[in-house]
């Protein structure tokens, strides 16, 4: 899978949007960008995922620039408990899902202050 | 999306001794992961238990040392042999779901959060 490049961390005002930022410079056509999010002590959680179009739904906004090769996460009204890591990730999907597993990497420790 | 719970939710062992973790879920899956997360670290991907075929381990992970079972398609198991302190991490269990075509989503597990002294 291709790799993705995060900042380790970043801080953001409560009720501000959050906008992460994930590089992934070598994706392949075939490959989506997802993204999870890990609140302290809990299992990743499922963000949003998308192939090339933008993407919205009730947690979060991705933004895939034209060419692919980054793409921002956007959490319009952060509050504090999306105070998390957030994984930026790419991987192939198989029909069906039959491509697998996903591989994390450090992700960005995103701190929403009061 | 799916429910999964994972038994126990945390333990403390002694090095040698053996912990089984169970993962349940809500719905029949196929495809079902286990990962560790080691303190201050991102997950890692232990192994694919797909039911009806033998675990596939990753490099650095090996049967004798991590067992795993896939008895049904929304039950398994981990266990975690001869421990060791350097053992001592989260266990995640995680699936995925399809809703067709390619549009799936995966989901994890709560964790089990092992202490080996």
């Amino acid at each position: 899978d291709a790799k993705t490049t995060q900042p380790p961390s970043m801080d953001c005002a409560e009720g501000r949007a959050a906008n992460l930022p994930c590089n992934h410079s070598t994706i392949s056509g075939n490959e989506y960008v997802y993204w999870y999010r890990q609140i302290h002590s809990q299992g990743p959680q499922y963000i949003i995922h998308g192939l090339k179009n933008n993407e919205t739904n009730e947690m979060a906004s991705l933004i895939i620039t034209e060419d692919r090769k980054s793409s921002t996460l956007i959490l319009p009204h952060a509050t504090l408990r999306d105070t998390a890591v957030y994984y930026c990730i790419v991987r192939v999907v198989g029909y069906g899902g039959s491509q697998g597993n996903l591989i994390f990497g450090k992700g960005t420790k995103l701190s929403v202050k009061p | 999306s799916a429910v999964i719970s994972q038994k126990p939710s945390r333990d403390i062992c002694q090095r040698g001794t053996s912990l089984t973790i169970q993962c349940q879920v809500d719905s029949q899956v196929t495809m079902m992961f286990w990962y560790r997360q080691q303190p201050g670290q991102s997950l890692t991907l232990i192994a694919t238990a797909n039911q009806g075929s033998e675990a596939t381990y990753e490099s650095g992970f090996v049967i004798d040392k991590f067992p795993i079972s896939r008895p049904n398609l929304t039950f398994s198991t981990l266990t975690v042999s001869n421990m060791s302190p350097e053992d001592s991490s989260i266990y995640l269990c995680s699936v995925v779901l399809g809703s067709g075509g390619f549009s799936y989503e995966q989901y994890f597990g709560p964790g089990t959060r092992l202490t080996v002294t």
